[in-house]
């Protein structure tokens, strides 16, 4: 997707290991979110961004810790993973227009063993 | 607090066929309502939204949804499946200042020759 970029996109990680993945947007948007997205349970937010410098906690956020490291960065952290963590991670963000749609990136899938 | 749900997890169409994916939302404010569509190992591209105003929306690839604010509706239509359109849809609802999307659990749509 245009604008929003994640990596990597593919991972396998051991029970225990911690990893952080990366997402960077370019269209100078505020508002940074990170979602998972597992079989039948559609998209759901684990940590958002509303503006840089401020992080908040969504609907999962167990097991994970974020960082807003700049308007353009916002970074997904496992301390230590866990086979339910094993799922494929979405980076989206949104222009300072309330009604504009959130932009994703193309996702991370990741495997925890 | 706002909520989503799809009803079907599964259709299955006939190419030609009408394409109708039903979505019911709740929202304590004035929502925002999205459809998107995800291909296989891709990520989600927007389809359409409605924000204010015309409560039809036309969307790409000849999809449109109509705003139904009685029956807390954004039921997702298409005269003519092709079978290009066989992906997985979601909808989504917005609203207040978070610009936080909660979706739904998705619907995979089939085209059968």
């Amino acid at each position: 997707n245009a604008g929003v970029t994640q990596t990597p996109k593919f991972q396998v990680l051991k029970t225990g290991q911690s990893m952080t993945l990366q997402c960077a947007q370019d269209m100078n948007h505020n508002s940074m979110y990170w979602y998972r997205q597992d079989p039948g349970m559609g998209l759901r937010l684990i940590y958002y961004s509303a503006s840089e410098g401020t992080t908040d906690k969504g609907e999962v956020p167990n097991g994970y810790n974020v960082s807003r490291l700049n308007k353009r960065e916002f970074s997904l952290r496992l301390e230590s993973a866990a086979p339910s963590q094993t799922s494929v991670y979405f980076c989206a963000s949104i222009s300072p227009y309330s009604n504009q749609p959130q932009h994703f990136g193309d996702g991370t899938r990741l495997s925890i063993l | 607090a706002q909520s989503v749900t799809q009803l079907g997890s599964h259709v299955s169409v006939s190419e030609g066929a009408l394409v109708l994916l039903r979505c019911n939302y709740s929202s304590s404010v004035p929502p925002y309502l999205f459809w998107y569509v995800q291909y296989p190992n891709q990520g989600l591209q927007l389809l359409l939204k409605y924000t204010t105003g015309a409560t039809l929306v036309k969307g790409i690839n000849g999809f449109e949804a109509e705003f139904k604010k009685s029956e807390t509706s954004f039921h997702l239509t298409k005269p003519s499946a092709h079978m290009s359109d066989a992906a997985e849809y979601f909808c989504a609802v917005s609203g207040g200042s978070n610009y936080k999307l909660t979706f739904g659990k998705g619907t995979l749509l089939t085209v059968n020759p």
